[in-house]
C-alpha cells in the first residue's frame, strides 16, 4: 500500500510556462514534506520543504502547496527552464526527528522544452 | 554538498557472492541511511543508523545488514546477493532542520 503517491509518471511543459508537480498521501500522521529532484547517475537534491502547520512555503521559482484536507501537496516552478528537467520525487515524514523514516512517491519525470 | 561519498559508484557481481557498499561522511552528521531506488517504487529506506552501533531496519531490510563502527562510515552488505537486488543505490545523511535529508551519489550494483 503506497503511502505517498505521485500518479503522474511524466509531464512536458514550454519553457517559461509554470510546471506543477502533484502529490497524494493517505497516512493523516504525517507533519513534514519534501520535494527532491534527481538528475540521472546523480542522488536526489533537496529542493524545498513544508511542516504541516503551513498551507505553502515559497523559495525562488520554487513554491510548494499543502492542502491537509484533501492530503494533496503540489510543486510549482515559475518559470520553467529546461535545466529543471529531471525527476521530482516527494517525500513524507511523520512526528518529526531525524529517526523517523521518510516514505517517498515513486516520481514525476519533468521535460522542459526550449 | 553534504561531503558524502559511496564506493564503488558502480558493481557487477555474480548470484551468490556477499557485496559490502560503503558510505563515507565528513561533516560528523549522527543520522546515516541506506536506500533503493527502483523503477515503479521510487525510494525504499533499506536500513538507518543513529549513531555508532545504532542500527534499525527500513521498509525492505530483508536480505541486508548494515554497520557503522565510527561515525563517518555506514557500511551495507548483501551477505548472498539475489538478482532481485539489482538497484541503485544511495545514502543518507540527515542535516539542518526537521527531516531534510542529504543524499549521496549512488552506486549501481547489478546482481548477474
Amino acid at each position: 500500500d503506497q503511502q505517498v503517491k505521485q500518479n503522474s509518471p511524466s509531464l512536458s511543459v514550454q519553457e517559461g510556462r509554470i510546471s506543477i508537480l502533484n502529490c497524494d498521501y493517505t497516512n493523516s500522521m504525517f507533519d513534514y514534506f519534501l520535494w527532491y529532484k534527481k538528475y540521472p547517475a546523480e542522488g536526489p537534491t533537496f529542493l524545498i520543504s513544508i511542516s504541516s502547520i503551513k498551507d505553502k512555503n515559497e523559495d525562488g521559482r520554487f513554491t510548494v502547496f499543502l492542502n491537509k484536507s484533501a492530503k494533496h501537496l503540489s510543486l510549482h516552478i515559475v518559470p520553467s527552464q529546461p535545466g529543471d528537467s529531471a525527476v521530482y520525487f516527494c517525500a513524507a515524514s511523520a512526528y518529526g526527528g531525524a529517526t523517523n523514516k521518510l516514505i517517498f512517491g515513486t516520481g514525476t519525470l519533468l521535460a522542459v522544452q526550449p | 554538498d553534504a561531503g558524502i561519498t559511496q564506493s564503488p559508484r558502480h558493481k557487477v557481481t555474480e548470484t551468490g557472492t556477499p557485496v559490502t557498499l560503503r558510505c563515507h561522511q565528513t561533516e560528523n552528521h549522527r543520522y546515516m541511511y541506506w536506500y533503493r531506488q527502483d523503477p515503479g517504487h521510487g525510494l525504499r529506506l533499506i536500513h538507518y543508523s543513529y549513531g555508532v552501533k545504532d542500527t534499525d531496519k527500513g521498509e525492505v531490510s530483508d536480505g541486508y545488514s548494515v554497520s557503522r563502527s565510527k561515525t563517518e562510515d555506514f557500511l551495507l552488505t548483501l551477505e548472498s546477493a539475489t538478482s532481485s537486488q539489482t538497484s541503485v543505490y544511495f545514502c543518507a545523511i540527515t542535516a539542518g532542520a526537521g527531516d531534510t535529508q542529504y543524499f549521496g551519489p549512488g552506486t549501481r550494483l547489478t546482481v548477474l
